[in-house]
């Protein structure tokens, strides 16, 4: 059965204290792993979309790297602003109609103190 | 570009009601996916519509069910409402079933249910 393990599950971090949040994942024929951001009350909102072990990618504070196991998402001298709950969800192809099935972790919840 | 729409924001229902959620997706996408996240838990997958047809369903029983429409917009409908099904309920909408470009799957902000 697919499974997504996000740790820890929360994080209090100072301002400034850089981080890793970490995603590891059990799942056969990955499609691609999802890291998205969520505040309270809304819905996720995409981060990165990343396909293969090694891949990297950068947007502001925010590194998302992936290996064959697991995926973490770095967080450079964070802002207040940059706390919220972190969700990465993995997909795979389940038919041949082309559904690719989604499986989300439980998230980590990130707070940011000033 | 408009983003994903849902409605309504809330809603309360009496256990053994029938409810209808709906979801406009952002223009240009065709593949709407729908989704239920309990407090503190991570979204799960219920189905996903591709072109008018459900392509896909997670482990959810037939009292859920949905609808694609032509201009790809989509419902949520749930029968017999049971306390469990309190939640928010996520739409997601892509441009294709394998949610691939540059922003992968787009989230509206849902739909808080209550079951009383």
């Amino acid at each position: 059965e697919d499974q997504v393990t996000q740790s820890p599950e929360a994080l209090r971090l100072q301002e400034g204290e850089s981080s890793s949040l970490n995603c590891s994942y059990t799942v056969s024929g990955l499609r691609g792993l999802f890291w998205y951001r969520q505040d309270p009350g809304k819905g996720p909102e995409f981060l990165f979309t990343l396909y293969s072990a090694g891949e990297e990618k950068e947007k502001e504070r925010l590194k998302a790297t992936l290996t064959k196991k697991e995926s973490f998402l770095h967080i450079t001298a964070p802002k207040p602003e940059d706390s919220a709950t972190y969700l990465c969800a993995v997909k795979k192809r389940v038919n041949s109609g082309g559904y690719q099935k989604v499986t989300f972790g439980i998230g980590t919840k990130l707070q940011v103190i000033p | 570009e408009t983003g994903v729409t849902q409605s309504p924001t809330h809603l309360i229902k009496t256990r053994g009601q029938q409810v209808t959620l709906r979801c406009s997706s952002q223009s240009g996408h065709n593949t709407v996916s729908w989704y239920q996240q309990a407090l503190g838990q991570g979204p799960q997958f219920i189905f996903q519509y591709y072109r008018e047809e459900e392509n896909g369903r997670g482990n959810f029983p037939p009292r859920f069910s949905g609808l694609q429409f032509p201009n790809y917009s989509s419902e949520l409908n749930v029968n017999a409402l049971e306390l469990d099904d309190s939640a928010l309920y996520l739409c997601a909408s892509s441009l294709g079933f394998e949610g691939k470009g540059q922003y992968g799957y787009t989230f509206g902000s849902g739909t808080r249910l209550t079951v009383v």
